[in-house]
């Protein structure tokens, strides 16, 4: 079952604007992990926030996590035409039967 | 440091047939998962391994197996290929050893897009 469950589904945006996704989760994590997937290709991972951060940046990415209310979001600013991909979020949890729960994905174009 | 290496990148196979994926985890890493990606079901997770034992295994049928060898590097095998097995799957490699170092990044192979005909 999928415990991620990214929103919205797709995103059109203009290049130079920022984008904002969401993903909701189910149950307690370790830690919350965002992706990034070309044209059904492998997932490039972006960044890992574990869950007693609340915020972690990356060059152009701003990822916030609220375990209490059990979500996160991604933040892409500047949007590039390149940055069009799928992205997906995944939390880890577990324990000794730790793995990845993946959300659906939200699809971003970003048009030129 | 070379990424995840999964081979091949495509097959085509026929129903009843089996098939053997591989791939070869970052250097240094001794955790490997599977994972399946369809577009009805999205990325499932099929099975970890660590040092040559199955640590944890997914929702799917016996049909679906693995196995680790002592360079960490990792099989899996598909029996009796069925129509609904076409997917792309995808290796996963990361540092992580155990439960109380579970916050470590997973880096994804380009994944082996198999279709059964």
């Amino acid at each position: 079952s999928q415990q991620g469950e990214e929103d919205p589904q797709a995103l059109s945006i203009q290049e130079g604007e920022n984008a904002t996704m969401n993903c909701s989760y189910k149950t307690s994590i370790n830690n919350l992990q965002w992706y990034r997937q070309n044209s059904g290709r492998g997932l490039v991972h972006l960044i890992l926030i574990r869950s007693n951060e609340r915020e972690k940046h990356s060059g152009r990415l701003r990822v916030t996590l609220d375990t209490s209310k059990k979500s996160s979001s991604l933040l892409i600013t500047a949007s590039r035409a390149a940055d069009t991909a799928s992205y997906f979020c995944a939390t880890g949890s577990g324990g000794s039967n730790y793995k990845l729960t993946f959300g659906k994905g939200t699809l971003l174009t970003v048009n030129p | 440091k070379a990424g995840v290496t999964q081979t091949p990148r495509y097959l085509i196979k026929t129903r009843g047939q089996q098939v053997t994926l591989s791939c070869s985890p970052i250097s240094g890493h001794r955790s490997v998962s599977w994972y399946q990606q369809t577009p009805g079901q999205g990325l499932q997770f099929l099975f970890e391994y660590f040092s040559e034992t199955q640590r944890n295994k997914g929702n799917f049928p016996g049909r679906f197996s693995g196995r680790q060898f002592s360079n960490s590097r990792s099989e899996m095998n598909v029996s009796t290929l069925e129509l609904g097995d076409s997917a792309l799957y995808l290796c996963a490699s990361s540092s992580r050893t155990g439960g109380y170092s579970a916050n470590t990044e997973a880096f994804f192979g380009q994944g082996t897009r198999l279709t059964v005909v």
